[in-house]
């Protein structure tokens, strides 16, 4: 199994600040790696995909990059409505899997 | 418009069986990749397995593997998620996703999950 590893678990930041949240991955994965958001009761939603990849309809405040094992995911200006749990993913293994999350509170 | 529509909700006891649904609106789903996903309550997600476009390929994460199966009916366009015996632990909302994979001369380019189903909450108690 390949282990996704998030971080940090949750962080505290304001309107306006710039968020980076970081996915380390136990083999590399190349560039097999996505990022979701989930608010409260909703459903998953695609931000980026293959790393670096902007989902259609995604604010461009939000990037990703990395390859291989380190990634990460930018929020450039939070948002109000960037408050919520993000995951990473890897689909390179045979059995893909999440991060544990980041909170973005 | 592009949608998985998934099953009601459920509420069953222990050592029930269930098969729960994810019907493809606008697309097919021989075309992706189905994934299934659980989110226990307040927790993350997990991915549980996932179904190639032709079928032919049903992987499982460690986790679930013998404890669910995945399958799919091409005909009516649904993929489905059983259980045998439902445990209490087996609470929690249930997602099923695509995901579009493009092959050629044997390297992938792999899209993320990109369409979900609403979730189908199951509900395990005695």
């Amino acid at each position: 199994d390949i282990q996704m590893t998030q971080s940090p678990s949750s962080l505290s930041a304001s309107v306006g600040d710039r968020v980076t949240i970081t996915c380390r991955a136990s083999q590399s994965i190349h560039i097999n790696l996505n990022w979701y958001q989930q608010k409260p009761g909703k459903v998953p939603n695609l931000l980026i995909y293959a790393a670096s990849n902007l989902q259609g309809g995604v604010p461009s405040r939000f990037s990703g990059s990395g390859s291989g094992t380190d990634f990460t995911l930018t929020i450039s200006s939070l948002q109000p409505e960037d408050f919520a749990t993000y995951y990473c993913q890897q689909s390179h293994g045979v059995a893909w899997t999440f991060g544990q999350g980041t909170k973005v509170e | 418009e592009v949608q998985l529509v998934q099953s009601e909700a459920e509420v069953k006891k222990p050592g029930e069986s269930l098969k729960i649904s994810c019907k493809g609106s606008g697309h097919s789903l021989t075309s992706y990749w189905i994934s299934w996903v659980r989110q226990m309550p307040g927790k993350g997600l997990e991915w549980m397995g996932a179904m190639s476009p032709t079928g032919s390929d049903i992987r499982y994460s460690p986790s679930f593997q013998g404890q669910v199966t995945i399958s799919a009916d091409k005909s009516i366009n649904t993929a489905y998620l059983q259980w045998s015996s439902l445990k209490a632990s087996d609470t929690a909302i249930y997602y099923c996703s695509r995901r579009r994979e493009d092959c050629s001369n044997g390297i992938c380019f792999r899209y993320g999950m990109d369409v979900w189903g609403q979730g189908t909450t199951v509900t395990v108690s005695s």
